[in-house]
C-alpha cells in the first residue's frame, strides 16, 4: 500500500547534526514533490522544506536555510534532510508528506507516521 | 505571507451533533485550501482539498465550503472517531512552501 516511513530521529545537543530518511512504497516515488513538515508537541504544524519530483528544486522556511538541506533518491525511492548546527527550537516531530496530484489540489495526500528529534543539552 | 486563523481553538460538543468549524486566511488564497484531520499520536489526514472536495475515503459526513479568505469545514453528525484537532493549510507552487492555521481541538463533552 502507499507508504512513507520515517527514521533517524533522536536526542542531539545543541550544535550538532542528525540525517532523517523517508522510504516510500507504493507509489511512483519520481513523479512528486515530496516535504518534510515538523510539530512541535503539543503545538501546531510548520512546513519546513521542499523538493521537487526530479530533485532539482529546493526550498526552504528561512529559519532553516543554510543548516538543511533535502534531497532525494529516486532510484531508492528515499527522502532525506540533513540538519546541522541543529537548536533547541529545532525539537519537534518531523513527519514527511507526498503532494498531492495536480486534480486534487495543493495537498498532501500521504503522510509518514512522524519521527522525533530532541535537541537538548 | 498568509497567515491561517482558525475558530473557535477549542469545542466540546456530543456524538449526533452538527459542527462547523472556521478558517479565515489573512488574504484571498480562492479555493486553494485543505482541512486535516489528526489524532493523538498520529499523523494528519487529509479530508478536503480545494476548499470543497473529500478526499479519497473520506466519510460523506465532512463537507467544506467557502472561498478568497473565508472557509468552513461541517461535520453533519459527529462520530465518536470524530474527536480529535483540525487544521487548515494552504500551499502554492510559487514560492512552495505551506501555512497551516493553529487547529481546532474537538473534544467530546
Amino acid at each position: 500500500q502507499v507508504q512513507l516511513v520515517e527514521s533517524g530521529g533522536g536526542v542531539v545537543q545543541p550544535g550538532r547534526s542528525l540525517r532523517l530518511s523517508c522510504a516510500a512504497s507504493g507509489f511512483t516515488f519520481s513523479n512528486y514533490g515530496m516535504h518534510w513538515i515538523r510539530q512541535v508537541p503539543g503545538e501546531g504544524l510548520a512546513w519546513v522544506a521542499v523538493i521537487s519530483y526530479n530533485g532539482n528544486t529546493e526550498y526552504y522556511e528561512d529559519s532553516v536555510k543554510g543548516r538543511f538541506t533535502i534531497s532525494r533518491d529516486n532510484f531508492k525511492d528515499t527522502l532525506s534532510l540533513q540538519m546541522n548546527s541543529l537548536r533547541p527550537e529545532d525539537t519537534g516531530v518531523y513527519f514527511c508528506a507526498k503532494e498531492s496530484a495536480a486534480k486534487i489540489g495543493l495537498a498532501y495526500d500521504v503522510w509518514g507516521q512522524g519521527t522525533a528529534v530532541i535537541v537538548s543539552s | 505571507e498568509i497567515v491561517l486563523t482558525q475558530s473557535p481553538a477549542t469545542l466540546s460538543l456530543s456524538p449526533g451533533e452538527r459542527v462547523t468549524l472556521s478558517c479565515r486566511a489573512s488574504q484571498s488564497v480562492n479555493s486553494q485550501l485543505a482541512w486535516y484531520q489528526q489524532k493523538r499520536g498520529q499523523a494528519p489526514r487529509l479530508l478536503i482539498y480545494d476548499a470543497s472536495n473529500r478526499a479519497t475515503g473520506i466519510p460523506a459526513r465532512f463537507s467544506g465550503s467557502g472561498s478568497g479568505t473565508d472557509f468552513t469545514l461541517t461535520i453533519s453528525s459527529l462520530e465518536t472517531e470524530d474527536f480529535a484537532i483540525y487544521y487548515c493549510q494552504h500551499r502554492t507552487k510559487w514560492p512552495p512552501g505551506a501555512t497551516f492555521g493553529p487547529g481546532t481541538k474537538l473534544d467530546i463533552k
